[in-house]
């Protein structure tokens, strides 16, 4: 089974400030993941598959990177909007497709 | 507009069953595989099965193999989930989500319904 592990837990950030969230695999998923925003109450939105696709709508301040192991989504410039949870899922394994346990995105 | 729309949840007690249904529209629901996602309160997300376009290919997870049955009427635009013997830790919004990829599996999720609550007690 291949483990997510987000980091760090939580992030607290001011609007206009750059976020750097971080997902590591336990093993080699080459580009195979994505990054989701959830709010409460919502359901979650795709932002990024394969490592560094934009799904579609996504605002550019939003961007993947990484492979192998190490992943980041960055986000370059806090909306309020962006104040939310963020997980990571990955289909290497596929269909064994796990999620990370997630990072909360909380203003400072 | 892509929607996806669930229903069945409610409260059950353990060993009970319960079926699941999520309706879509707005896109070309045979052409795509579609996901049963689930979050217990407070929890991460969990994919709990998947199905292909036509409904020849499916997969559970551990935790829900032998007690989940997933289906689809492509001729309805419905997917289903038959849950058996249902425990309390199945207790979780049931979310149905659309992948990505027309004709293909990923495991992703592009589109998502707005859940279902199960919540399984005595």
């Amino acid at each position: 089974e291949i483990v997510l592990t987000q980091s760090p837990a939580t992030l607290s950030l001011s609007p206009g400030e750059r976020a750097t969230l971080s997902c590591r695999a336990s093993q080699s998923i080459s580009s195979f993941l994505a990054w989701y925003q959830q709010k409460p109450g919502q359901p979650p939105r795709l932002l990024i598959y394969d490592a560094s696709s934009r799904a579609t709508g996504i605002p550019a301040r939003f961007s993947g990177s990484g492979s192998g192991t190490d992943f980041t989504l960055t986000i370059s410039s806090l909306e309020p909007e962006d104040f939310a949870l963020y997980y990571c899922q990955q289909r290497s394994s596929w269909p064994r497709c796990s999620f990370g346990q997630g990072t909360k995105l909380e203003i400072k | 507009q892509v929607q996806l729309v669930e229903s069945g949840g409610g409260v059950v007690q353990p060993g009970r069953s319960l079926r699941l249904s999520c309706a879509a529209s707005g896109f070309i629901f045979r052409s795509y595989a579609i996901n049963w996602v689930r979050q217990a309160p407070g929890k991460g997300l969990e994919l709990v099965a998947l199905i292909s376009f036509d409904g020849s290919d499916k997969w559970y997870a551990d935790s829900v193999k032998g007690r989940f049955t997933i289906s689809r009427d492509n001729s309805k635009n419905t997917l289903f989930l038959h849950m058996n013997s249902l425990r309390p830790e199945d207790t979780a919004v049931y979310f149905c989500a659309r992948d990505p990829f027309i004709y293909d599996s990923s495991g992703y999720s592009d589109y998502w319904g707005q859940g279902t609550l199960v919540t399984v007690s005595s």
